[in-house]
């Protein structure tokens, strides 16, 4: 069974500063099968970036993807307000078919 | 536009089934390679993915909870339903539906779409005597 691990849980950063999130599998996951949601307060998860590298229909620039084997990491260039967030990663595979992370929350400084 | 909206029982007794409807507008569950899955997040907490339920009735669950649910779909209604046995307090949470559909535009299969895009709006189910 493949486990995700985030980090950090709460990243304290302020506008205009960069953010790098860290989504760290228990075994090897094809860079594939890996995707990052964003998540505000009171709203469904929007899916930022798919097959570790590609962003989504109508996601900025500034959300890059990357990552391979066991480490995959989201990066936020710029922050702008609208980013402050709880971000999550997904990995489909064998077993379970899917999991998600634990997620990291992105807050004001 | 695909749309996806949850409904069913906002507080649910322990020990009961839980029974939620997802309806949805956009897409076919005729359509191949189609599926709509079920995740849930209690109050504060992480995403838990449930169970997918493919165009061919396939279907896929939690490991950790597959004793307790039943996915089905009802391709006439554009719905599918998700049963939960025997709710708890620990099983209070948000729960969602959500399309997949890991076919491309051209309508080839690619490894990368594995993912679950839109979402519902999202139902809070409360288990409490």
């Amino acid at each position: 069974e493949i486990v995700l691990t985030q980090s950090p849980g709460t990243l304290s950063l302020s506008p205009g500063e960069r953010a790098t999130l860290s989504c760290r599998a228990s075994q090897s996951v094809s860079s594939s099968y890996l995707a990052w949601y964003q998540q505000k307060p009171g709203q469904a998860p929007r899916l930022l970036i798919y097959g570790a590298s590609s962003r989504a229909t109508g996601i900025p620039d500034r959300f890059t993807g990357s990552g391979s084997g066991t480490d995959f990491t989201l990066t936020i260039s710029r922050l702008e307000p609208e980013d402050f967030a709880v971000y999550y990663c997904l990995q489909y595979g064998s077993s379970p078919f899917f999991s998600f992370g634990p997620g990291t929350k992105v807050d004001i400084k | 536009q695909i749309t996806l909206k949850e409904s069913g029982p906002t507080l649910v007794r322990p020990t009961q089934t839980l029974t939620l409807t997802c309806t949805f507008s956009g897409f076919s569950l005729n359509t191949g390679g189609v599926g709509v899955g079920w995740i849930r997040q209690p109050p504060g907490k992480a995403l838990e993915w449930l169970a997918l339920i493919s165009w061919d009735d396939d279907k896929r669950y939690s490991p950790s909870l597959e004793s307790r649910l039943t996915i089905t779909k009802d391709t006439s209604k554009n719905q599918v339903v998700l049963t939960m046995t025997n709710m708890d307090p620990v099983d209070t949470a948000t729960f969602y539906c959500a399309h997949y559909f890991p076919f491309d535009a051209r309508g080839f299969f690619s490894d990368t779409l594995h993912f679950f895009d839109p979402w519902g709006q999202g139902t809070l189910v409360t288990v409490s005597s």
